[in-house]
């Protein structure tokens, strides 16, 4: 039962231009939805974050939208740069939980050609 | 320290054998988690604790699978008669904040080959 889907595994973008990376969710009690960017051989760190009270969250040339009706959201990279060629995962969680546990998506391979 | 620390960070060992891997969490995070990555796959969930204690044990796939976490800070993670599915990389994560707003910080992992 996967939760968080990426149904993408990679994407390819040219320098300069716009990366749109997608993440679709089931469960529609998620409140709190993050990115993560990963290189080889090192661990994945934390990239932005959105609440389910917010349509969008900016963070320099990073956004995440949020579309909650349709359990759906989206991170734009403008403007791409080579250094963010890495995998990006979307993360879920509930607000509330007392754990803070992490459903995770299976990730998506972005390129940036210069 | 400065970031969570994982070792090793390569293990290849024969199925049958047990393994441990250790975490070394950022001083004074009270959160530790455990996550695997499969070939091809996500991060999948293993095990929470919360200072010494493990509230969410609900990912660990088999009973071959614990792990312990003294003092609130090293976490072992032991898998015994280990198999071949288990080959992934394995990542600790400790948080001392609300982790909706800023998310874990990751391990750079342990790659653990089952031959």
């Amino acid at each position: 039962d996967q939760q968080v889907k990426q149904n993408s595994p990679s994407l390819s973008v040219q320098e300069g231009r716009i990366s749109i990376l997608n993440c679709d969710y089931t469960n529609s009690m998620f409140d709190y939805f993050l990115w993560y960017k990963k290189y080889p051989a090192e661990g994945p760190t934390f990239l932005i974050s959105i609440s389910s009270i917010k349509d969008k969250n900016e963070d320099g040339r990073f956004t995440v939208f949020l579309n909650k009706s349709a359990k759906h959201l989206s991170l734009h990279i403008v403007p791409s740069q080579p250094g963010d060629s890495a995998v990006y995962f979307c993360a879920a969680t509930y607000g509330s939980s007392n754990t803070g546990k992490l459903i995770f998506g299976q990730g998506t391979t972005l390129q940036v050609k210069p | 320290g400065a970031g969570v620390s994982q070792s090793p960070s390569n293990k290849v060992t024969e199925k049958g054998k047990d393994v441990e891997l250790r975490c070394d969490p950022i001083s004074g995070h009270t959160a530790l988690y455990w996550y695997r990555q499969s070939l091809g796959q996500g991060l999948e969930f293993l095990i929470y604790f919360q200072g010494n204690s493990a509230p969410d044990k609900s990912g660990l796939p088999s009973d071959r699978f614990s792990a312990e976490r003294t003092g609130g800070s090293v976490s072992t993670l032991t898998i015994q008669r280990t198999q071949q599915e288990d080959s992934a990389v394995y990542l600790c994560a400790s948080s001392n904040y609300r982790v909706s707003n800023y998310g874990y910080t990751f391990g750079s992992g342990t790659r653990l080959t089952v031959v």
